[in-house]
């Protein structure tokens, strides 16, 4: 099974801060990647699919990009309600596979 | 709007079964992909299973196969999970979630349903 392994685990920023996650994937899934926002104690949130497709209502601060084995989720300017933990996921083909998180801090 | 509702978690003991149903509304239930995620206290997201519009294709992690089964009802816009031979590990809140198709990214998921599998 292909792994997803996300780089750093946790980060600490400030407002306003370019935040820059990493997602590697042990084989290549073309751009079958997605991205999602969870926040404390909610439900996660789709941010971005495709690799590089911002979803519906998801602010243009965020974007991302890759293609193959290595994505970027890039935020341009943090933001204080960005305070997340941020996981990859792959869906070209089962199992679908998240990456173990990114935990993002405000400073 | 979009809504899922899960329900079926509670307590259960070790080697018994539970069933969680998704109850959809607000889309075109036969026309999408469904999934399960799970989320261990403190832990990240794992997905469970998935399961295509016509119930032609279905997917599980290693973690559950031959214990999980996934199953949908198109005319009552209900998904499910039957869980046998639970074990401790098994226990998180469990969500659905919806896809365009089987590989696809989730586009609306649930509040979840907490599952803890303790004696």
């Amino acid at each position: 099974d292909i792994q997803m392994t996300q780089s750093p685990s946790s980060l600490s920023a400030s407002v306003g801060d370019r935040v820059t996650i990493t997602c590697r994937a042990s084989q290549g899934i073309s751009n079958y990647l997605a991205w999602y926002q969870q926040k404390p104690g909610k439900v996660p949130k789709l941010l971005i699919y495709a690799a590089s497709t911002l979803q519906s209502g998801v602010p243009s601060r965020f974007s991302g990009s890759g293609s193959g084995t290595d994505f970027t989720l890039t935020i341009s300017s943090l933001q204080p309600e960005d305070v997340a933990t941020y996981y990859c996921q792959k869906y070209n083909s089962a199992p679908l596979t998240f990456g173990q998180g990114t935990k993002v801090e405000i400073k | 709007e979009v809504q899922l509702v899960e329900s079926g978690g509670g307590l259960v003991q070790p080697g018994r079964s539970l069933r969680l149903s998704c109850a959809a509304s607000g889309f075109t239930f036969d026309d999408y992909a469904m999934h399960w995620v799970r989320q261990a206290p403190g832990k990240g997201l794992e997905w469970v299973s998935g399961i295509s519009w016509n119930s032609g294709s279905i997917g599980y992690a290693d973690s559950v196969k031959g214990r999980f089964t996934i199953s949908r009802d198109n005319a009552k816009n209900s998904l499910y999970l039957q869980m046998n031979s639970l074990r401790a590990e098994d226990t998180a809140l469990y969500y659905c979630a919806k896809g365009v198709s089987i590989a696809a990214s989730f586009d609306y998921w649930g509040q979840g349903t907490l599952v803890t599998v303790s004696s």
